[in-house]
């Protein structure tokens, strides 16, 4: 079946450190596969996306590579603030969009 | 434009209560999506409704949560009996295009209700 798997957190950086977030999934056919991000007292909000295989997703400063041959989508950012301290989930919807399979979120804690 | 609004956003009952939880999307949006996140998991989709018809409930826990969206727009989760795995944070969400193109549409989440059953 259908599933996403995250590296466990929780991660803390000093400011201006490079972020990696490891996801990889379980998948069949073409899924689509997101990054959420929930900031403390928040909800979930989407972060970036990407549909195809190869496509980049980026916001924030914040980038993703659905690559296909290795099955992830593994979040990174050059340099990180202490606004970024937050939850990040990954997900994916399966290829009918009728199923969506989160992962467990890492927690990102940055320290100025 | 006004969020997706759930209430209540804490809940505490005593097993075998019911309890009923609410929502209401943003505006126009057809898809709406049910979610458990249980402490220290993802969330798990619960249903999917696309206006007031269901797409899907496979995950959906039928003996005891029903879930309803009449005329398409706002929405409600009950639980009846409550068990003590059931505490949890529930969380809506919505998104604009309909099923089928919804794989790869954004959903926007609600602040969620958080549910303990003691």
């Amino acid at each position: 079946g259908n599933s996403v798997t995250q590296m466990e957190g929780p991660v803390t950086l000093s400011e201006e450190a490079f972020l990696t977030i490891n996801c990889t999934y379980t998948a069949t056919g073409y899924p689509s596969l997101f990054w959420y991000v929930q900031y403390p007292g928040e909800g979930l909000q989407l972060l970036l996306k990407a549909t195809k295989a190869d496509d980049k997703g980026s916001n924030k400063g914040f980038e993703a590579t659905y690559r296909k041959e290795t099955t992830s989508f593994h979040l990174e950012k050059g340099s990180v603030q202490v606004s970024d301290s937050a939850v990040y989930f990954c997900a994916l919807s399966d290829s009918a969009g009728n199923q969506f399979y989160f992962g467990t979120g890492t927690s990102l804690t940055v320290i100025p | 434009e006004a969020g997706v609004a759930q209430s209540p956003r804490y809940k505490i009952i005593e097993k075998r209560q019911s309890v009923a939880f609410w929502c209401n999307p943003i505006s126009g949006h057809a898809t709406l999506y049910w979610y458990q996140q249980i402490l220290g998991q993802g969330p798990k989709l619960l249903i999917q409704f696309q206006n007031n018809g269901v797409v899907d409930d496979s995950q959906l826990p039928k003996d005891r949560f029903s879930a309803e969206r009449l005329k398409g727009v706002d929405s409600t989760l009950k639980i009846q009996p409550a068990k003590l795995e059931d505490s949890a944070v529930y969380l809506c969400a919505s998104s604009l295009v309909l099923w089928g193109l919804a794989k790869t549409d954004t959903q926007y989440f609600g602040p969620g209700t958080r549910l303990t059953v003691l």
